[in-house]
Protein backbone atom coordinates (compact mmCIF):
# COMPACT_ATOMS: atom_id res chain seq x y z
CA UNK A 1 0.00 0.00 0.00
CA UNK A 2 1.36 3.84 -0.52
CA UNK A 3 2.50 5.32 2.22
CA UNK A 4 1.19 8.99 3.81
CA UNK A 5 2.91 11.48 1.36
CA UNK A 6 3.37 14.93 2.21
CA UNK A 7 4.88 18.02 0.59
CA UNK A 8 7.25 19.93 0.30
CA UNK A 9 10.12 18.01 1.79
CA UNK A 10 11.55 21.58 2.73
CA UNK A 11 10.68 25.12 2.80
CA UNK A 12 12.71 28.07 3.74
CA UNK A 13 10.42 31.39 4.14
CA UNK A 14 11.21 34.78 5.93
CA UNK A 15 8.94 35.04 9.03
CA UNK A 16 5.74 36.98 8.63
CA UNK A 17 5.23 35.07 5.48
CA UNK A 18 2.57 32.41 5.14
CA UNK A 19 3.40 28.60 4.11
CA UNK A 20 1.08 25.54 3.90
CA UNK A 21 1.73 22.06 3.94
CA UNK A 22 -0.13 19.07 2.52
CA UNK A 23 -0.74 15.63 3.23
CA UNK A 24 -2.16 12.33 2.06
CA UNK A 25 -2.94 9.81 4.31
CA UNK A 26 -2.87 5.96 3.63
CA UNK A 27 -6.09 5.27 1.46
CA UNK A 28 -8.92 4.30 4.00
CA UNK A 29 -7.26 5.81 6.99
CA UNK A 30 -10.08 7.82 9.23
CA UNK A 31 -7.56 9.31 11.92
CA UNK A 32 -5.19 12.09 10.31
CA UNK A 33 -2.83 13.50 12.80
CA UNK A 34 -0.56 16.69 12.31
CA UNK A 35 2.63 16.79 14.82
CA UNK A 36 4.96 20.05 15.03
CA UNK A 37 8.82 18.42 15.87
CA UNK A 38 11.33 21.07 17.28
CA UNK A 39 15.11 19.25 17.17
CA UNK A 40 15.63 17.52 20.15
CA UNK A 41 12.26 17.20 21.15
CA UNK A 42 9.65 14.69 20.73
CA UNK A 43 6.19 15.16 18.50
CA UNK A 44 4.11 17.25 19.54
CA UNK A 45 0.49 17.04 18.35
CA UNK A 46 -0.89 19.93 16.85
CA UNK A 47 -4.57 18.55 15.52
CA UNK A 48 -6.55 15.12 14.92
CA UNK A 49 -8.76 14.87 12.68
CA UNK A 50 -11.09 11.66 12.68
CA UNK A 51 -12.15 11.74 9.00
CA UNK A 52 -13.47 15.45 8.21
CA UNK A 53 -13.63 16.34 11.87
CA UNK A 54 -11.69 18.21 14.37
CA UNK A 55 -11.27 15.83 17.40
CA UNK A 56 -8.01 17.43 19.11
CA UNK A 57 -6.54 21.01 18.33
CA UNK A 58 -6.05 22.16 22.03
CA UNK A 59 -2.10 22.63 21.12
CA UNK A 60 -2.71 23.98 18.01
CA UNK A 61 -2.10 28.00 17.96
CA UNK A 62 -5.06 29.23 16.49
CA UNK A 63 -3.90 32.91 16.17
CA UNK A 64 -1.70 31.81 13.43
CA UNK A 65 -2.43 27.94 11.97
CA UNK A 66 -5.00 26.82 10.48
CA UNK A 67 -5.80 22.95 8.94
CA UNK A 68 -8.15 21.58 7.09
CA UNK A 69 -9.31 18.41 6.24
CA UNK A 70 -11.91 18.44 3.20
CA UNK A 71 -14.12 15.09 2.19
CA UNK A 72 -12.00 13.15 5.06
CA UNK A 73 -9.27 12.86 2.83
CA UNK A 74 -5.61 14.88 2.34
CA UNK A 75 -5.11 17.42 4.63
CA UNK A 76 -3.75 21.21 4.62
CA UNK A 77 -1.72 22.83 7.47
CA UNK A 78 -1.55 26.72 7.05
CA UNK A 79 0.54 29.02 9.29
CA UNK A 80 0.04 32.51 8.80
CA UNK A 81 2.33 34.86 9.41
CA UNK A 82 5.20 32.85 10.59
CA UNK A 83 7.49 33.38 13.56
CA UNK A 84 11.38 32.44 14.23
CA UNK A 85 10.02 29.33 16.99
CA UNK A 86 8.00 27.70 13.93
CA UNK A 87 11.07 26.71 12.80
CA UNK A 88 10.38 22.72 12.81
CA UNK A 89 9.80 19.45 10.82
CA UNK A 90 6.38 19.00 10.37
CA UNK A 91 4.71 15.32 10.37
CA UNK A 92 1.41 14.17 9.06
CA UNK A 93 0.39 10.85 10.39
CA UNK A 94 -2.47 8.56 9.62
CA UNK A 95 -4.16 5.81 11.14
CA UNK A 96 -6.58 2.60 10.24
CA UNK A 97 -9.10 2.63 13.71
CA UNK A 98 -9.20 4.37 17.12
CA UNK A 99 -9.83 2.08 19.77
CA UNK A 100 -13.51 3.22 20.73
CA UNK A 101 -15.32 0.43 22.65
CA UNK A 102 -12.75 -1.63 23.53
CA UNK A 103 -10.64 -2.20 20.43
CA UNK A 104 -7.67 -1.11 20.26
CA UNK A 105 -5.99 1.75 18.45
CA UNK A 106 -4.37 0.70 15.00
CA UNK A 107 -0.47 2.38 14.84
CA UNK A 108 0.27 5.53 13.52
CA UNK A 109 1.97 5.61 10.12
CA UNK A 110 4.09 8.84 9.07
CA UNK A 111 5.32 10.76 5.95
CA UNK A 112 8.51 12.14 5.54
CA UNK A 113 7.44 15.04 7.01
CA UNK A 114 8.02 19.22 5.67
CA UNK A 115 11.35 20.69 7.21
CA UNK A 116 10.21 24.40 7.84
CA UNK A 117 12.78 27.20 8.20
CA UNK A 118 12.24 30.26 9.38
CA UNK A 119 14.61 33.38 8.64
CA UNK B 1 2.48 15.65 35.16
CA UNK B 2 3.37 15.10 31.66
CA UNK B 3 1.34 12.57 30.24
CA UNK B 4 4.25 10.24 28.44
CA UNK B 5 8.00 10.57 30.34
CA UNK B 6 10.46 9.12 28.91
CA UNK B 7 14.64 9.76 29.74
CA UNK B 8 16.45 11.76 27.44
CA UNK B 9 19.32 10.09 27.84
CA UNK B 10 21.90 9.41 25.71
CA UNK B 11 22.02 5.72 26.54
CA UNK B 12 25.21 3.96 25.59
CA UNK B 13 25.62 0.60 25.71
CA UNK B 14 28.33 -1.54 24.31
CA UNK B 15 27.77 -3.53 21.10
CA UNK B 16 25.84 -7.02 22.07
CA UNK B 17 24.18 -5.85 25.39
CA UNK B 18 20.70 -5.07 26.03
CA UNK B 19 19.48 -1.92 25.77
CA UNK B 20 16.77 -0.88 28.34
CA UNK B 21 14.16 1.78 27.89
CA UNK B 22 11.20 3.08 29.60
CA UNK B 23 8.09 5.02 29.57
CA UNK B 24 5.59 5.99 32.15
CA UNK B 25 2.46 7.37 30.95
CA UNK B 26 -0.16 9.21 33.26
CA UNK B 27 -3.44 8.28 31.89
CA UNK B 28 -4.81 4.90 33.65
CA UNK B 29 -7.45 4.53 31.19
CA UNK B 30 -4.76 3.93 28.20
CA UNK B 31 -5.27 0.91 26.16
CA UNK B 32 -2.76 0.54 23.30
CA UNK B 33 1.47 1.46 23.58
CA UNK B 34 3.94 2.09 20.32
CA UNK B 35 7.01 2.07 20.44
CA UNK B 36 8.78 4.35 17.44
CA UNK B 37 12.54 4.32 16.35
CA UNK B 38 14.00 7.57 14.72
CA UNK B 39 16.99 8.10 12.66
CA UNK B 40 18.15 11.41 12.85
CA UNK B 41 16.61 13.67 10.02
CA UNK B 42 14.18 10.65 9.62
CA UNK B 43 10.47 10.11 10.74
CA UNK B 44 9.71 8.01 13.06
CA UNK B 45 9.04 4.11 11.89
CA UNK B 46 6.57 1.72 14.33
CA UNK B 47 8.61 -1.13 16.33
CA UNK B 48 6.31 -2.81 17.97
CA UNK B 49 2.48 -2.19 19.27
CA UNK B 50 1.57 -3.88 22.71
CA UNK B 51 -1.64 -3.83 24.27
CA UNK B 52 -2.03 -6.66 26.72
CA UNK B 53 0.01 -6.81 30.76
CA UNK B 54 2.99 -8.88 30.11
CA UNK B 55 6.24 -9.50 27.66
CA UNK B 56 5.82 -9.12 23.76
CA UNK B 57 8.40 -10.31 21.62
CA UNK B 58 9.17 -9.56 18.10
CA UNK B 59 12.78 -10.40 17.44
CA UNK B 60 15.35 -8.91 19.26
CA UNK B 61 13.24 -6.68 20.52
CA UNK B 62 10.83 -7.40 23.73
CA UNK B 63 7.89 -4.66 24.90
CA UNK B 64 7.00 -5.23 27.86
CA UNK B 65 3.69 -3.81 29.62
CA UNK B 66 3.16 -3.15 33.62
CA UNK B 67 -0.73 -1.07 33.31
CA UNK B 68 -0.70 -1.16 37.20
CA UNK B 69 2.48 0.69 37.07
CA UNK B 70 1.52 2.71 34.40
CA UNK B 71 4.76 1.72 32.80
CA UNK B 72 5.88 0.46 28.84
CA UNK B 73 9.58 -0.50 28.59
CA UNK B 74 11.20 -1.76 25.04
CA UNK B 75 14.77 -4.20 25.69
CA UNK B 76 16.38 -4.47 22.79
CA UNK B 77 19.09 -7.57 22.61
CA UNK B 78 22.12 -8.05 20.93
CA UNK B 79 22.67 -4.30 20.26
CA UNK B 80 23.62 -3.42 17.26
CA UNK B 81 25.35 0.00 15.92
CA UNK B 82 22.26 0.16 13.47
CA UNK B 83 20.13 0.50 16.69
CA UNK B 84 21.87 3.60 17.24
CA UNK B 85 18.47 6.21 17.24
CA UNK B 86 16.02 7.62 19.45
CA UNK B 87 13.33 5.75 20.63
CA UNK B 88 9.72 7.47 21.13
CA UNK B 89 6.51 5.90 23.28
CA UNK B 90 3.61 6.73 22.21
CA UNK B 91 0.20 6.53 23.95
CA UNK B 92 -3.33 7.16 23.16
CA UNK B 93 -5.85 8.61 25.55
CA UNK B 94 -8.56 10.32 26.34
CA UNK B 95 -11.99 9.88 24.43
CA UNK B 96 -11.05 10.49 21.49
CA UNK B 97 -7.55 8.59 22.12
CA UNK B 98 -5.35 11.98 21.31
CA UNK B 99 -1.78 10.08 20.55
CA UNK B 100 0.53 11.70 22.84
CA UNK B 101 4.56 10.85 22.52
CA UNK B 102 7.33 11.13 24.79
CA UNK B 103 10.12 13.51 24.31
CA UNK B 104 12.44 10.43 23.44
CA UNK B 105 15.44 8.53 24.30
CA UNK B 106 18.43 8.58 22.45
CA UNK B 107 20.29 5.43 22.40
CA UNK B 108 23.97 5.17 21.09
CA UNK B 109 24.77 1.73 20.62
CA UNK B 110 29.35 1.71 21.02
CA UNK B 111 31.23 -1.00 18.67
Amino acid sequence: EAGVAQSPRYKIIEKRQSVAFWCNPISGHATLYWYQQILGQGPKLLIQFQNNGVVDDSQLPKDRFSAERLKGVDSTLKIQPAKLEDSAVYLCASSARIGFGGHHNSPLHFGNGTRLTVT
Amino acid sequence: QKEVEQNSGPLSVPEGAIASLNCTYSDRGSQSFFWYRQYSGKSPELIMSIYSNGDKEDGRFTAQLNKASQYVSLLIRDSQPSDSATYLCAVPSGGYQKVTFGTGTKLQVIP
